[in-house]
């Protein structure tokens, strides 16, 4: 299964607030979860990435949550600002065939209100 | 460093015209990507080339897409003939060598066919 599912499709969080966004995925070869962060009129931009040998990495403001059993991951955004407002989305790589290539969730439209 | 570029930004054609959209990777990566986004299907990739070949085209959605990467600094996309659910923008992203595994996109082009 080459799919990486993604939710909440969007948020709106107070300034201030946590904002959490989930994504789970299926193929236990996926070895590389990255998250972009994507700005209107932009291309997307690398955030934050974490590999399946550590459960957390924090970067600022930003954390991923890494679950392997459950094959689940999550960006935790704290004290969110109001230029957090993107739309944020979850990828994942694996070997083999498809070598450096990132399947990508949905995306989320994360809101931050003053 | 510029970034990965792309061009044009936008592109506004009609129906059955040849389109092509360029791109210039990051002077030293090895990989290059191409990738559409639509509200409806999200971010797909279409294509990606290792040191200039080209390694996954089970994106490209018909044989009305073509890319080549003649070199290691420049890559084109093709419709012809265009359609307008060709309509989207097209992001052409560049990686890292080596385990790092980072992609960095460019700006996109809009493309709209009328």
């Amino acid at each position: 299964q080459q799919q990486v599912k993604q939710s909440p499709q969007s948020l709106i969080v107070q300034k201030g607030g946590i904002s959490i966004i989930n994504c789970a995925y299926e193929n236990t070869a996926f070895d590389y979860f990255p998250w972009y962060q994507q700005f209107p009129g932009k291309g997307p931009a690398l955030l934050i990435a974490i590999r399946p040998d550590v459960s957390e990495k924090k970067e600022g403001r930003f954390t991923i949550s890494f679950n392997k059993s459950a094959k689940q991951f999550s960006l935790h955004i704290m004290d969110s600002q109001p230029g957090d407002s993107a739309t944020y989305f979850c990828a994942a790589r694996g070997y083999g065939g498809s070598q450096g290539n990132l399947i990508f969730g949905k995306g989320t439209k994360l809101s931050v209100k003053p | 460093d510029a970034g990965v570029i792309q061009s044009p930004r936008h592109e506004v054609t009609e129906m059955g015209q040849e389109v092509t959209l360029r791109c210039k990777p990051i002077s030293g990566h090895n990989s290059l990507f191409w990738y559409r986004q639509t509200m409806m299907r999200g971010l797909e990739l279409l294509i990606y080339f290792n040191n200039n070949v080209p390694i996954d085209d089970s994106g490209m959605p018909e044989d009305r897409f073509s890319a080549k990467m003649p070199n290691a600094s420049f890559s084109t996309l093709k419709i012809q003939p265009s359609e307008p659910r060709d309509s989207a923008v097209y992001f052409c992203a560049s990686r890292t060598p080596g385990r790092a595994n980072e992609q960095y996109f460019g700006p996109g082009t809009r493309l709209t066919v009328t």
